[in-house]
């Protein structure tokens, strides 16, 4: 069964700096899509960033990207130039190929420091 | 704004009672899934449904059901329920089957077991 763990459950950073929340997950599939959702206190899950895992170019949407190592099962979300409204519940997620259902990791709870 | 909506946003009641929850899929969406966000379980999907028909099933407890009604929103069946069914239950649609297309959640509706 697949898995994802994120091993950093809360961080900070100051406004403005980049911050790295770190992601690895466990499957034996070859084909997968990985994901980014931000969970603002609003509750709403919104996704940030996707990355297909047959694509080796990582992906990057404004100031988020992500450091994708498929070899090493691990997925990084980078977030430069941190705003007071990044603040919220990150979670990595996985999808298989081969079904429609998302394996969220527990979470890191990022705080921004003004 | 996700498109996706739930009612209610907030149900509170007591251990052994039977509550709904509703889920009204983006405009044109085929396909709805249920999560449970919990604060030991994490976010955990429930089950899937695709144009009325169940499509797949997760790690929903056998006091859970759901259904797809022809106009395609969706219920979510709770009963006889316990203290720990207290939770975040999330609902998300997408325009097809298949992993590769993108879920849109709905604002979730907060449950509280008494």
């Amino acid at each position: 069964a697949q898995t994802v763990t994120q091993s950093q459950p809360e961080m900070s950073v100051q406004e403005a700096e980049t911050v790295t929340l770190s992601c690895t997950y466990d499957t034996s599939e070859s084909d997968y899509y990985l994901f980014w959702y931000k969970q603002p206190p609003s509750r709403q899950m919104i996704l940030v960033i996707r990355q297909e895992a047959y694509k080796q170019q990582n992906a990057t949407e404004n100031r988020f990207s992500v450091n994708f190592q498929k070899a090493a099962k691990s997925f990084s979300l980078k977030i430069s130039d941190s705003q007071l409204g990044d603040a919220a519940m990150y979670f990595c997620a996985y999808r298989s190929f081969r079904d429609d259902k998302i394996i969220f990791g527990k979470g890191t709870r990022l705080h921004i420091l003004p | 704004d996700s498109g996706v909506t739930q009612t209610p946003k907030h149900l509170i009641t007591a251990t052994g009672q039977r509550v709904t929850l509703r889920c009204s899929p983006r405009s044109g969406d085929l396909s709805v899934y249920w999560y449970q966000q919990s604060l030991d379980q994490g976010l955990q999907f429930l089950i899937q449904y695709y144009n009325g028909e169940e499509r797949a099933k997760g790690n929903i407890l056998e006091r859970f059901s759901a259904q797809q009604f022809p106009d395609l929103h969706s219920e979510l069946n709770l009963s006889s329920l316990e203290l720990g069914d207290s939770a975040l239950y999330f609902c998300a649609s997408s325009v097809d089957a298949g992993s590769h297309n993108e879920q849109f959640f709905g604002p979730g509706t907060r449950l509280t077991v008494l």
